[in-house]
């Protein structure tokens, strides 16, 4: 089955802490992954996707097929970075998504 | 990058009533759109993929009578809710992907359904 697992509904740092959101996908073909965001009152947005091997903001997620994840990673929190954010994968004809992880980053 | 817009962002109807939203890739066209559900701290649900010209493709549990998809033309889609009721009080947001780029799915700022 085809399914996006993000284990936690909150993660909560200070300013400046390292992040890790992690996502696991579950897919029998080639994985095509992306992390959407969604800041407070804006519409979901693309962060980044695995293809482009990117860093946007700060933030990395390196695809892992071993361990079938795409974990979001950015060494420095800002507060700025709060937001909901949402692992995706796609299939040939549609994105599934995680139930995303809210990131609170304290100052 | 692309824009899509939802309209309207937010209504409030009647039990019993249908609500018609709207979905528009403004800057590019888009053969396919797709809609969303999604519950309060919850994540997308994928309700239907929305084609150009023909029927929609529905996802398993949802139900094509109440939740009437049509997509007109290469820049519209809308997604009708009949006979709303309270339980379909929920937030839908559509998203459409520019064909001609790259694999970016565009979302809509979504509508928030209230149904008393």
């Amino acid at each position: 089955a085809q399914r996006v697992t993000q284990p936690e509904k909150l993660l909560s740092v200070f300013k400046g802490a390292p992040v890790e959101l992690k996502c696991n996908y579950s897919y029998s073909g080639s994985p095509e992954l992306f992390w959407y965001v969604q800041y407070s009152r804006q519409r979901l947005q693309l962060l980044l996707r695995h293809i482009s091997r990117e860093s946007i903001k700060g933030f990395t997620a390196d695809l892992n097929k071993g361990e079938t994840s795409f974990h979001l990673k950015k060494p420095f929190a800002q507060e700025e970075d709060s937001a909901m954010y949402y692992c995706a994968l796609r299939v040939p004809s549609k994105l599934i998504f995680g139930a995303g992880t809210r990131l609170a980053v304290h100052p | 990058g692309a824009v899509v817009s939802q309209h309207p962002s937010r209504v409030i109807c009647k039990s019993g009533t249908s609500v018609k939203i709207e979905c528009r890739s403004l800057d590019f066209q888009a053969t396919t759109m797709f809609w969303y559900r999604q519950f309060p701290k919850k994540s997308l649900m994928l309700m239907a993929t929305s084609n150009e010209g023909s029927k929609a493709t529905y996802e398993q549990g949802v139900e094509k009578d109440k939740f009437l998809i049509n997509h007109a033309s290469l820049t519209l889609s809308t997604l009708t809710v009949t006979s709303a009721h309270p339980e379909d009080s929920s937030f839908y947001i559509c998203s459409a992907r520019d064909e001609r780029g790259s694999t970016e799915a565009f979302f809509g700022q979504g509508t928030r359904l209230t149904v008393v």
